[in-house]
């Protein structure tokens, strides 16, 4: 079955810079691949989400990139701010597969002021 | 804020219990799913169902047992037989086809001992 590999495991950065998240997959007929932010204690949100008939794609300081050919995706933070301090989790899902997620293991953001 | 709930927050077992946990949604999706969260891990799917009456295991299924009679709702039964019962459980919902986004519920940690 689908695996999905996410590092790093922590990442600190000094508030302004950028942080990049990167994600593998192994299933090849993945085809959807989000973003999820959880807060400390909180439910995860969808931040971002790309298909894999789009190369990337952006929302204001976030942007997700794919690369199907070597099965990676990653997530971009620019300007960061430390609201946007939490665990982020990236996930692959297939067309037939009943929209079910498989995870990654999460990166623990912390932007420093 | 409504959408998907789950009750309650915090649950408090002892050993050997079964215990279930609630998820109502009145987003009118098709798909239901239960998540488990152990502290640095990311999210594992437990069971998932695509319409009522209808579910199918996860990665790690055993030790639990859900049932589909209503749309609305995805109730998930923690048996003794599951070995390692303390986590944070988080439900979710979508319209069951990938490349649309999971609504997770707030979600409800269970401590047994």
């Amino acid at each position: 079955g689908e695996n999905v590999e996410q590092h790093p495991s922590t990442l600190s950065v000094q508030e302004g810079d950028s942080a990049v998240i990167k994600c593998t997959y192994s299933d090849s007929a993945s085809n959807y691949f989000p973003w999820y932010k959880q807060e400390l204690g909180k439910r995860p949100q969808l931040i971002i989400d790309i298909r894999s008939n789009v190369g990337e794609k952006k929302d204001q300081r976030i942007a997700v990139t794919l690369n199907k050919t070597a099965k990676h995706f990653s997530l971009h933070i620019t300007e960061t701010q430390p609201e946007d301090s939490a665990v982020y989790f990236c996930a692959a899902s297939m067309y037939n597969q009943g929209g079910k997620l498989i995870f990654g293991q999460g990166t623990e953001l912390s932007v420093k002021p | 804020d409504g959408g998907i709930t789950q009750s309650p927050k915090y649950l408090f077992r002892k050993e050997g219990q079964n215990v279930t946990l609630s998820c109502e949604q009145n987003l009118n999706h098709d798909a239901m799913y239960w998540y488990r969260q152990d502290p640095g891990q990311g999210l594992r799917l437990i069971y998932y169902s695509q319409i009522v009456n209808d579910f199918q295991k996860g990665d790690i299924a055993e030790g639990y047992s859900v049932s589909r009679e209503k749309k609305e709702s995805f109730p998930l039964t923690v048996t003794s037989a599951q070995k390692n019962p303390t986590a944070f459980y988080l439900c979710a919902s979508s319209s069951g086809l990938a490349g649309y986004e999971q609504y997770f519920g707030p979600g409800t940690r269970l401590t047994v001992t």
